[in-house]
């Protein structure tokens, strides 16, 4: 166990829909990140918040939008899904250093 | 930005081989190397890093080499079991301070080790 959290584990939902994956970090965490992963890929960074603001943009769509909360819990929003957006999201945590440890993932499936 | 190329794709070995996974780097400024093996469904777990400033580290059967000059990292597996079956993955970073970069990773290894 890691000690980040990721809710829901499952998500199904419609084409066009909209939804929020939360993530919880370990404790003392300052640094959250998110990734998506499809299927049989690789590990594709979204997105970094730093104590409540965004420090670092990877390959996220403008349907996708995210947060970081006063308690440092973050929000991942995706809106107008498509098929393709059907994959395991990743959240993970960091301290001061390099390392980052996952959480347990969400894996959407868009229906 | 920085790139992260991996190789190979796939992986065979018998039980009790050993097993080499490479990746090269693009960016010079990064100097902080990860390696996370991840099952099948589940998270990727760290299982050995390396920094810019250290040529090689070991942790029991599983070490990390580095060539900063060549720009390429690499993990090996001695002895290995069928537990080590997994997809392995690599990236890069460049780290400063407390914000961190973000993680670069590789494509993926996919490790099959036969009993």
């Amino acid at each position: 166990d890691s000690g980040v959290t990721q809710t829901p584990k499952h998500l199904i939902t419609a084409t066009g829909q909209r939804v929020t994956l939360r993530c919880s970090p370990r404790s003392g965490d300052l640094s959250v990140y998110w990734y998506q992963q499809s299927l049989d890929q690789g590990l594709q960074f979204l997105i970094q918040y730093y104590n409540g603001e965004e420090r670092a943009k990877g390959n996220i769509l403008e349907r996708f939008s995210a947060q970081q909360f006063p308690d440092l819990h973050s929000e991942l929003n995706l809106s107008s899904l498509e098929l393709g957006d059907s994959a395991l999201y990743f959240c993970a945590s960091s301290e001061g250093g390099s390392e980052q440890f996952f959480g347990p993932g969400t894996r959407l499936t868009v229906l | 930005g920085e790139n992260v190329e991996q190789h190979p794709s796939t992986l065979s070995v018998q039980e009790g081989d050993s097993a080499v996974i490479k990746c090269t780097y693009s960016d010079s400024a990064s100097n902080y190397f990860p390696w996370y093996k991840q099952e099948l469904g589940k998270r990727p777990q760290l299982i050995i890093d390396i920094r810019s400033n250290v040529g090689e580290k070991k942790d029991q059967r599983i070490a990390v080499t580095l060539n900063k000059t060549a720009k390429h990292f690499s993990l090996h597996i001695t002895e290995t079991q069928p537990e080590d079956s997994a997809v392995y993955f690599c990236a890069a970073i460049y780290a400063v301070g407390g914000s961190q970069g973000n993680l670069i990773f590789g494509k993926g290894t996919k490790l099959s080790v036969k009993p």
